[in-house]
C-alpha cells in the first residue's frame, strides 16, 4: 500500500516552454504532498508543501510564480515550471503523507527528469 | 534552523563487516529522526523511524540526544545493502522533512 505515481517520468523541452508533472496517491487520501528538487550527487531540497484546497507553502528562495503547485483532489498535486529554463534541469520528486499510516513517514514518488534545452 | 549532516559521502564496506553510517543534527527541539533509502533505480523508502525502535533489516539506529546523532548500524553487512542512505529530520509541528546530504554505502563481496 501507499503507492505514489508521478507522471511524466521523463521530459525534454524547449527553453520558455511551461512543464507540468503530475503527482498521485494511488492507494489513499493525501491532504499533504510534498515537492522536491534534487541536483545530481545532491541531496532532496524540499521547494514547497502542497495542501489539498488550499494555496501551496513555498521555502524560502523558491520562486512561487516560476513553479506553480495546485493540490485540487486528495489525490493529486501537480507542479508546473513556467517558463523553464536550462537552469531548471533536475530531478523532481514528489511526497505524499498517509494519514492512515506512520506518522511523519512519507511515501515517495519514483521522480521526473526534465531536461530543458 | 534544523540541519542534518552526513559526514561521510561515499562509505565502502566489505561483505560480512559492520556497517556504520553517521548522521548527526541540529535541531532545537525534540526531534524525529528517520532514515530513507534509496536502492539502485528504486524510488526513495523509509527504513526507520527512532520512535519505532525496531531494527529493519538488521538495521538499527539509535537517537542519542546528547552527541545529536542517530547513527545507522548493521553488525554483518550484506550484498543487499548497497544503497544510497538518507538520514532525515522531521519538523516538530509539521510533517515537513529536512534531509542530509546521503551517504552511498557500497558493499564489497
Amino acid at each position: 500500500g501507499a503507492v505514489v505515481s508521478q507522471h511524466p517520468s521523463r521530459v525534454i523541452c524547449k527553453s520558455g516552454t511551461s512543464v507540468k508533472i503530475e503527482c498521485r496517491s494511488l492507494d489513499f487520501q493525501a491532504t499533504t504532498m510534498f515537492w522536491y528538487r534534487q541536483f545530481p550527487k545532491q541531496s532532496l531540497m524540499l521547494m514547497a508543501t502542497s495542501n489539498e484546497g488550499s494555496k501551496a507553502t513555498y521555502e524560502q528562495g523558491v520562486e512561487k510564480d516560476k513553479f506553480l503547485i495546485n493540490h485540487a483532489s486528495l489525490t493529486l498535486s501537480t507542479l508546473t515550471v513556467t517558463s523553464a529554463h536550462p537552469e531548471d534541469s533536475s530531478f523532481y520528486i514528489c511526497s505524499a503523507i498517509n494519514p492512515g499510516g506512520a506518522s511523519g513517514t512519507q511515501y515517495f514518488g519514483p521522480g521526473t527528469r526534465l531536461l530543458v534545452l | 534552523a534544523q540541519r542534518v549532516t552526513q559526514p561521510e559521502k561515499l562509505l565502502s564496506v566489505f561483505k560480512g563487516a559492520p556497517v556504520e553510517l553517521k548522521c548527526n543534527y541540529s535541531y532545537s527541539g525534540s526531534p524525529e529522526l528517520f532514515w530513507y533509502v534509496q536502492y539502485s533505480r528504486q524510488r526513495l523508502q523509509l527504513l526507520l523511524r527512532h520512535i519505532s525502535r525496531e531494527s529493519i533489516k538488521g538495521f538499527t539506529a539509535d537517537l542519542n540526544k546528547g552527541e545529536t546523532s542517530f547513527h545507522l548500524k548493521k553488525p554483518f553487512a550484506q550484498e543487499e545493502d548497497s544503497a544510497m542512505y538518507y538520514c532525515a529530520l522531521r519538523d516538530f509541528g509539521n510533517e515537513k522533512l529536512t534531509f542530509g546530504t546521503g551517504t552511498r554505502l557500497t558493499i564489497i563481496p
